[in-house]
């Protein structure tokens, strides 16, 4: 088992309302990733790291933010959240020399 | 957003027999693949790689077939078991784009008892 962490896994909330997906790892690795995925759909990238202070978007376009302050830590927020914004939200970790990434449970967001 | 949109293609084989899925990638600079297995509800769990210098990888009841020639990937399990019922994902890294893990779309495995 991958030690990697979201919180919540499930996640219902009112439009317009700041949000923050939990995302850590304990396992030091550098690379961290968020990716987004509709229920039987494939996986979106939307925001990676390679370490601290370093965030870049992904190749599907979010409204999202994400911060790298700490190596384990790797927080998704919505500002103000819209029923587009529904779906799920996996987050990942891979170290420096090592593609393989290992996955979070998700956080289920539906927004009403 | 959520999406009403195209299903997964779906493999339904028979427990005990083989099964093949297959993966078609787009981009002919990538240089390391991954197989991935998503059950219901959770993350997705890591099976077998390959890297682009390699056509064959055999792992524990699965192989990896590599054809860069026309960009096709497939995933063989064999002696295929209910807990193998998933979705199966296949994803590639570019060569110079060491950070980022593109996935395909795809293909959900059903086993009949």
């Amino acid at each position: 088992e991958a030690d990697i962490y979201q919180t919540p896994r499930y996640l219902v909330i009112g439009t317009g309302k700041k949000i923050t997906l939990e995302c850590s790892q304990t396992m030091g690795h550098d690379k961290m990733y968020w990716y987004q995925q509709d229920p039987g759909m494939e996986l979106h990238l939307i925001h990676y790291s390679y370490g601290v202070n370093s965030t870049e978007k992904g190749d599907l376009s979010s409204e999202s933010t994400v911060s790298r302050i700490r190596t384990e830590h790797f927080p998704l927020t919505l500002e103000s959240a819209r029923p587009s914004h529904t779906s799920q939200y996996l987050c990942a970790s891979s170290t420096r020399g090592n593609t393989e990434a290992f996955f979070g449970q998700g956080t289920r967001l539906t927004v009403v | 957003g959520e999406s009403v949109g195209l299903h997964l293609p779906t493999l339904s084989v028979q427990e005990g027999d083989n099964s093949i899925i297959n993966c078609a990638y787009s981009n002919s600079a990538s240089d390391y693949f991954i197989w991935y297995k998503q059950e219901s509800g959770k993350g997705p769990q890591f099976i077998i790689d390959i890297r682009s210098n390699m056509d064959k990888r055999q792992g524990q009841r699965v192989t990896v077939l590599l054809n860069k020639t026309v960009k096709h990937l497939s995933l063989q399990i064999a002696a295929t078991q209910p807990g193998d019922s998933a979705v199966y994902f296949c994803a590639e890294n570019m060569s110079g784009s060491s950070y980022k893990l593109i996935f395909g779309s795809g293909t959900r495995l059903l086993v009949r008892p």
